[in-house]
């Protein structure tokens, strides 16, 4: 079985600061991937970010970058420069050896000017 | 726009009544998943399609089914609902391959609320 914690229910930040979002994981598989998305308040899931877990760097897309320490099995999202518009609830994910996603419980940013 | 579309994108609805949602996923995608998100819950896992079969399923109530078509859209059928079906519906689809590097693409969700 793969399980997601997300143990900030929600976090604030001051517009053009960098904000980490905390993501581990458990699973027995040796190879699977680990996903982040972006919920804002329209309801939709946008995919953010994915990392391998044999990828020996940490993903990057704009942004967005995803601090990936196998041996903590952790995943966190890093967003720098904040915008307002980065204010939504985000999802870690993994997809492991059963290939359903499998995710947190989310966090909830606010972005303040 | 994600290429995975979803109606209707609202539903009121009385308890004990029926409905079904619709999902169309990306072009090409093979694997249609269905989730569930209340506010108490998260974002649970139902039922995944694979090219026309029932792959894999989660926490879905004998209540609920689903099917996917031969031209690879796929409904949900929900029946008897009750107040607790209330939720935010979400299809995802993802690639042919379904790799642990193939990412899920959501629709915009079908938000059922239950009277």
């Amino acid at each position: 079985a793969q399980k997601i914690t997300q143990t900030q229910p929600g976090m604030f930040v001051q517009e053009k600061e960098a904000v980490t979002l905390d993501c581990t994981y458990d699973t027995s598989d040796p190879s699977y991937g680990l996903f982040w998305y972006k919920q804002p308040s329209s309801g939709e899931m946008i995919f953010l970010i994915y990392q391998g877990s044999y990828d020996q760097q940490n993903a990057t897309e704009g942004r967005y970058s995803l601090n990936f320490q196998k041996a903590r099995k952790s995943a966190n999202l890093v967003i720098s420069a904040s915008q307002l518009g980065d204010s939504a609830m985000y999802f870690c994910a993994m997809r492991g050896g059963s290939y359903i996603p499998t995710f947190g419980r989310g966090t909830s940013l606010i972005v303040h000017p | 726009d994600s290429g995975v579309t979803q109606t209707p994108k609202h539903l009121i609805t009385a308890t004990g009544q029926r409905v079904t949602l619709r999902c169309s996923p990306r072009s090409g995608d093979l694997s249609v998943y269905w989730y569930q998100q209340s506010l108490d819950q998260g974002l649970q896992f139902l039922i995944q399609y694979y090219n026309g079969e029932e792959r894999a399923k989660g926490n879905i109530l004998e209540r609920f089914s689903a099917q996917q078509f031969p031209d690879l859209h796929s409904e949900l059928n929900l029946s008897s609902l009750e107040l607790g079906d209330s939720a935010l519906y979400f299809c995802a689809s993802s690639a042919v391959g379904t790799g642990m590097n193939t990412e899920a693409f959501f629709g915009q969700g079908t938000r059922l609320t239950v009277v």
